[in-house]
Formats: C-alpha cells, sequence, structure tokens
C-alpha cells in the first residue's frame, strides 16, 4: 500500500513565523503535491513538483514556497504565516506514466491542520 | 480554466437507498475523472478513475459513468450503508492538474 504521511496531524503558529510542513510518500513517486481545502472552496492547488529540485507553481502559490532535496520528500514553507493561511492543508504523490505528470491518481496524506492566530 | 461543481452540497437518505452523486467540469479536454472519498478531518481516498476513452468503471458497489461531451460524471452507490457516510470529491484531470469539486457530504440514516 502507498503510504503518505505528514509530519503534523495539528500545528498552531503565530502570525509571522516561518511554517515547515513536510511530506513523505514511500513509493518512489516521482510527482508530489500540496493542497489546501478550505469549506466551499474545495482543494486548490499550491505547487507541485514532478522530479527532485524541481517545481511548478499551482493555482495559489503566493505566500508560499517549496522545497524537494530527497524524491520521498516535499516540503511546504510558510515564510511568514498569516491568518488567512488558517487552512487545511494535504500532500498528495503520483506515479507518472510515460513521463506525463499526473496521470495517475493520486495518493493522499492525512492532512495537516494550521491554525494561524 | 477548469470549473468543477457538485450538486448537491449535502444529501441525507436512509440505508438502503441507492446514491447518486453528480459532477460537472467546463473544460472537456480531459485526461481523467476521479471520484474521492474523505472522511472527517482526513486525507482524501482514491475510489474510482475513469480514463478520458472510458464511460464508466466500477468496483463493488461503486459505478461511475463520464460524459465527456456533455461535462458530466456521475457517482452510483448501490444499497447505501451507513459506513458510506463520508464526503465524496471529484476531480478532473487536464494536463497535470486536478482540479476539484467542493465536493457532496452523504450520511446513510440507520
Amino acid at each position: 500500500d502507498v503510504k503518505v504521511t505528514q509530519s503534523s496531524r495539528y500545528l498552531v503558529k503565530r502570525t509571522g513565523e516561518k511554517v515547515f510542513l513536510e511530506c513523505v510518500q514511500d513509493m518512489d513517486h516521482e510527482n508530489m503535491f500540496w493542497y489546501r481545502q478550505d469549506p466551499g472552496l474545495g482543494l486548490r492547488l499550491i505547487y507541485f513538483s514532478y522530479d527532485v529540485k524541481m517545481k511548478e507553481k499551482g493555482d495559489i502559490p503566493e505566500g508560499y514556497s517549496v522545497s524537494r532535496e530527497k524524491k520521498e520528500r516535499f516540503s511546504l514553507i510558510l515564510e511568514s504565516a498569516s491568518t488567512n493561511q488558517t487552512s487545511m492543508y494535504l500532500c498528495a504523490s503520483s506515479f507518472s506514466l510515460a513521463g506525463s505528470v499526473g496521470q495517475e491518481t493520486q495518493y493522499f496524506g492525512p492532512g495537516t491542520r494550521l491554525l494561524v492566530l | 480554466k477548469q470549473e468543477v461543481t457538485q450538486i448537491p452540497a449535502a444529501l441525507s437518505v436512509p440505508e438502503g437507498e441507492n446514491l447518486v452523486l453528480n459532477c460537472s467540469f467546463t473544460d472537456s479536454a480531459i485526461y481523467n475523472l476521479q471520484w474521492f472519498r474523505q472522511d472527517p478531518g482526513k486525507g482524501l481516498t482514491s475510489l474510482l478513475l475513469i480514463q478520458s476513452s472510458q464511460r464508466e468503471q466500477t468496483s463493488g458497489r461503486l459505478n461511475a459513468s463520464l460524459d465527456k461531451s456533455s461535462g458530466r460524471s456521475t457517482l452510483y452507490i448501490a444499497a447505501s450503508q451507513p459506513g458510506d457516510s463520508a464526503t465524496y470529491l471529484c476531480a478532473a484531470l487536464n494536463d497535470y492538474k486536478l482540479s476539484f469539486g467542493a465536493g457532496t457530504t452523504v450520511t446513510v440514516r440507520a
């Protein structure tokens, strides 16, 4: 079974703090994704990565950065947390079929619920 | 930009009734359409993936259909059980990107 783990289930941070969210997958997947989920808005893609040290912006990258130094690990960084970044953050990974990103199903971690005060 | 809509936002049915969940999308140039289940406070679990060349996929009591030309997908759950209570999300894949609907929250009453 594919396993995607996230470093924390719940986090409480103060405005202006630097926040790191970690995601690890154990299936040697090429692609990794960070989403945020807000009521009524569904999931929105923040960043994704299709290879080590590669990253692409999603729909809402502002206020976030990412790091992928190893294939199994994808980190989301909030440089200076703000209250509007309070949300559920979901990490996902997927296998690449014939070099095409995202044509296989994505496997999700359990999520990190972040509260910024 | 792909827009995915799920109506209704919530649904409550008695145990044993068949469930019909609707998903519509605006851009028909999709690679696939996926259905996920999400339990409260948890991540997403993949249920079914329909490739753009397919019309439907089945897994146990679940059946999903896809009509690309009309921009619609439907998830059918036969003989619902209380354990089917969850939020169901559909997502359409264009290029690399999955676009999600906001979900339909299902409650199955025992």
